[in-house]
């Protein structure tokens, strides 16, 4: 069974640059998650889907972060334009539905913002 | 807003002693708790999952959970140094549908 996919892998920006991830979920898993991971810390949870409609959006940076999943299933995360504390690796996880259910993964992005 | 807590550590064990490993959480709703390990530069694994109160074992690692006192513990047995990695509590369900992660506790197993 196919993991969940992520690219890039890793991406260098400066700052007010804009950048774009993107995340394939494992087939069949209805939920999506976006989180960031600064270094240090646990993944803070961005922005969560049921199918392409936004379950939980309340810790996203609406004013620079954007996300969308238009067809239920492939997800891309945005950010513009970039600030250094942006600097992170951005995960995706899926799951079947609910937050009960066991998360599985993708590679994450790392992102350096200078 | 619901909280999770873990110490940082870094927790320092022998080769082939138990680990234990603890989270505290805020939401006394929370309905279901997962242990993940992250190896450096590493995505978060899925390790154990529980429900109940009570303990749940698969091979070397012991969940164990108490509702009552908002509590939930990983145990690894002959701990190994491939099991040196950061452990990240997440619990998931209740009042606040958002999932959950402490900032995860680094464990080191020297031979």
């Amino acid at each position: 069974e196919a993991g969940v996919a992520q690219s890039p892998r890793y991406k260098i920006i400066e700052k007010r640059q804009s950048v774009a991830f993107w995340c394939n979920p494992i087939s069949g898993h209805a939920t999506l998650y976006w989180y960031q991971q600064i270094l240090g810390q646990g993944p803070k949870l961005l922005i969560q889907f049921q199918n392409n409609g936004v379950v939980d959006d309340s810790q996203l940076p609406k004013d620079r972060f954007s996300a969308e999943r238009l067809k239920g299933v492939d997800s891309t995360l945005k950010i513009q334009p970039a600030k250094l504390e942006d600097s992170a690796v951005y995960l995706c996880a899926s799951s079947f539905p609910g937050t009960s259910s066991e998360q599985f993964f993708g590679p994450g992005t790392r992102l350096t913002v200078l | 807003q619901k909280e999770v807590e873990q110490n940082s550590g870094p927790l320092s064990v022998p080769e082939g002693a138990i680990a234990s490993l603890n989270c505290t959480y805020s939401d006394r709703g929370s309905q279901s708790f997962f242990w993940y390990r992250q190896y450096s530069g590493k995505s978060p694994e899925l390790i154990m999952s529980i429900y109940s109160n009570g303990d749940k074992e698969d091979g070397r690692f012991t969940a164990q959970l108490n509702k009552a006192s908002q509590y939930v513990s990983l145990l690894i047995r002959d701990s190994q140094p491939s099991d040196s990695a950061t452990y990240l509590c997440a619990v998931g369900g209740g009042g606040s549908y958002i999932p959950t992660f402490g900032r995860g506790t680094s464990l080191i197993v020297h031979p």
